[in-house]
């Protein structure tokens, strides 16, 4: 079974429809991030999560949303979804050596 | 500030030798990582510096200078499966990777 785990895996919506994002790891870390990637601009950091109810703002937070309700479940929300949100999402968690690992991402269309 | 850049494409042909650069600057460093990503897919862990000098793992090889800012990633007798993204990012203080764009690597027969 995959260490982290995102679901759906792809999702399309309508611009101001609601949607989560779901995230959940079995590594036992505390660290979690959201991070989207669009063609050409790499990966940019969307919230990141050191700890339970722990919320920290990234590069890119508007617009966006998150809830860490339990060390192994990171949530990502768009309250109000536009099309500029349309791009692969990657949910990932860190390791105490720094190690990054990456779920599988969601593929997220804003119609 | 903080900056990260590295060459958005290079191509190479098999069996040859490539050196993907990145450069950056950082007020809180903590380490440089290369990751691979194939298209479509999640990033997959190479290799992580966070002392000067090189550090191999067979036919890949990371190396870094702190002190220039400066970082580049060795692929050597090159296979097609290695076509794909590499990215350059560098832990900031302990609290996230920031990635650099991506070298989208094209290796030919």
């Amino acid at each position: 079974d995959a260490d982290v785990t995102q679901t759906p895996r792809n999702r399309i919506t309508k611009t101001g429809k609601r949607i989560m994002l779901e995230c959940s790891q079995t590594k036992g870390h505390d660290r979690m991030y959201w991070y989207r990637q669009d063609p050409g601009l790499g990966l940019r950091l969307i919230y990141y999560s050191f700890d339970v109810k722990d919320i920290n703002k990234g590069e890119i937070s508007d617009g966006y949303s998150v809830s860490r309700q339990a060390q192994a479940k990171f949530s990502l929300s768009l309250e109000s979804a536009i099309p500029n949100q349309t791009a692969l999402y990657f949910c990932a968690t860190l390791a105490g050596d720094n190690e990054q690992f990456f779920g599988p991402g969601t593929r997220l269309t804003v119609l | 500030g903080q900056n990260i850049d590295q060459p958005t494409e290079m191509t190479a042909t098999e069996g040859a030798i490539v050196q993907i650069n990145c450069t950056y600057q950082t007020s809180g460093f903590n380490g440089l990582f290369w990751y691979q990503q194939h298209a479509g897919e999640a990033p997959t862990f190479l290799s992580y510096n966070v002392l000067d000098g090189l550090e191999e793992k067979g036919r890949f090889s990371s190396f870094l200078s702190r002190s220039k800012g400066y970082s580049y990633l060795l692929l050597k007798e090159l296979q097609m499966k290695d076509s794909a993204s590499y990215l350059c990012a560098f832990n900031q203080a302990g609290t996230a990777l920031i990635f650099g764009k991506g070298t989208t690597l094209s290796v030919s027969s």
